[in-house]
């Protein structure tokens, strides 16, 4: 079945740093890559996404590769802010022909301190 | 914007009771779902539907039932609240395709 692994967290960061979260998936077909991103007391909102190998999804200066040769999907952010502090998650869909699953990863808390 | 919402922000409810979890979307989404998160186990699914009617069991879908009478609202039912279903309850809706969910805030069961 498919399955996503996350970095576990939390990521401490300070303001203006680096970020990488590691994502790889297990999956059948050519599924579809979410990034997802959950602040503290609320939902889920799409972060990003990617539907096919190489492409790149990018927002609010994140940004993440589909590579289907290493099956990951890493989020990474040249900056980061402390409003950035939340949980991530990363996703796969396994797209039938009219609806999609997703599966997720646990989840990766970021904690940004000025 | 598509709006998920979800009628109670935190629920209180006692161990047997019967409680509903009420979901409806305002963009004409196909495909609604319902996820529970807790703690070091991330977002388990519980039931989806992608038809007014029509149902399906997701990984985790002892202990609960869905209603799903309207294209706008997909209800999640605890026919005999437990303790073990004290957790965060998501649900969320999609166009269809691979398009990602949008997911309303949340609801935050507690059974004592």
């Amino acid at each position: 079945g498919n399955s996503v692994t996350q970095m576990e967290g939390p990521v401490t960061l300070s303001e203006e740093a680096f970020l990488t979260i590691n994502c790889t998936y297990t999956a059948t077909g050519y599924p579809s890559l979410f990034w997802y991103v959950q602040y503290p007391g609320e939902g889920l909102q799409l972060l990003l996404k990617a539907t096919k190998a190489d492409d790149k999804g990018s927002n609010k200066g994140f940004e993440a590769t589909y590579r289907k040769e290493t099956t990951s999907f890493h989020l990474e952010k040249g900056s980061v802010q402390v409003s950035d502090s939340a949980v991530y998650f990363c996703a796969l869909s396994g797209a039938n022909s009219g609806y999609s699953t997703l599966t997720f990863g646990k989840g990766t808390m970021l904690l940004v301190s000025p | 914007d598509v709006k998920v919402t979800q009628s109670s922000r935190y629920l209180v409810k006692r161990t047997g009771e019967k409680v509903f979890l009420e979901c409806v979307q305002d963009m004409d989404h196909e495909n609604m779902f319902w996820y529970r998160q807790d703690p070091g186990l991330g977002l388990r699914l519980i039931y989806f539907s992608y038809d007014v009617k029509m149902k399906e069991k997701g990984d985790i879908p002892e202990g609960y039932s869905v209603s799903r009478e309207k294209k706008e609202r997909f209800s999640l039912i605890l026919e005999s609240a437990s303790t073990n279903q004290t957790s965060m309850y998501l649900c969320a809706s999609e166009p269809g395709g691979k398009d990602g969910y949008t997911f309303g805030s949340g609801t935050r069961l507690t059974v004592v």
